[in-house]
């Protein structure tokens, strides 16, 4: 993988349910995995930086785990809120490549 | 708090004109970067700089240019804005170094070319 995608693009869930989506990137010479969050009208905020193989790092409701030997990471959401609909994006900060993004929009 | 602020929220050019885009950081930060952002696409770098009068080419450089003459702020110049160019523009900043530090972005341009 020369970039780093995302899937799905976007994502309709139900309030109270938990979802996940990935996040695939070049894994040669893995630095680090970060990912953001990019709520309408707003800047993107950082969430996770992952920087080790098996790693998962949690925020409240969120967390996250990384694969740097296959590239992938998967983000996770339990029990979604209103407050979660948002994009969210990965990147290689290193190579400063960025995905697509996945828009989840959470259904009340 | 961190602050990253751009000059304008909502831009309107006819084609043709130049356009600045300013963005300004609070943070001491070495590194700032210009991306746009179209639906579909992931973050697109235009051009970064690492210091001051320093200025690097990203993936999709053509049709624009920056400057970087003082620590804290980073421009964006369109030198003929073109109707492809209708864009949300992204400015962001990160400390010298620190390609694991995340980056910190202002809340955006939306650029519309006529």
């Amino acid at each position: 993988i020369l970039n780093v995608e995302q899937s799905p693009q976007s994502l309709h869930v139900q309030e109270g349910d938990s979802t996940n989506f990935t996040c695939s990137f070049p894994s040669s010479n893995f630095y680090a995995l970060h990912w953001y969050r990019w709520e309408t009208a707003k800047s993107p905020e950082a969430l996770f930086v992952m920087t080790l193989n098996g790693d998962e790092k949690k925020k409240g409701r969120i967390s996250a785990t990384l694969n740097t030997k296959e590239g992938y990471s998967y983000l996770y959401i339990k029990g979604s809120q209103p407050e979660d609909s948002a994009t969210y994006l990965c990147a290689r900060p290193d190579q400063l490549i960025w995905g697509a993004g996945t828009k989840l929009i959470i259904k009340p | 708090d961190v602050k990253v602020t751009q000059s304008s929220r909502y831009l309107v050019k006819r084609t043709g004109e130049k356009v600045f885009l300013e963005c300004v950081q609070d943070m001491d930060h070495e590194n700032m970067f210009w991306y746009r952002q179209d639906p579909g696409l992931g973050l697109r770098l235009i051009y970064f700089s690492y210091d001051v009068k320093m200025k690097e080419k990203g993936d999709i450089p053509e049709g624009y240019s920056v400057s970087r003459e003082k620590k804290e702020r980073f421009s964006l110049i369109l030198e003929s804005a073109s109707t492809n160019q209708t864009s949300m523009y992204l400015c962001a900043s990160r400390t010298h170094g620190g390609d694991t530090d995340t980056q910190y972005f202002g809340p955006g341009t939306r650029l519309t070319v006529l």
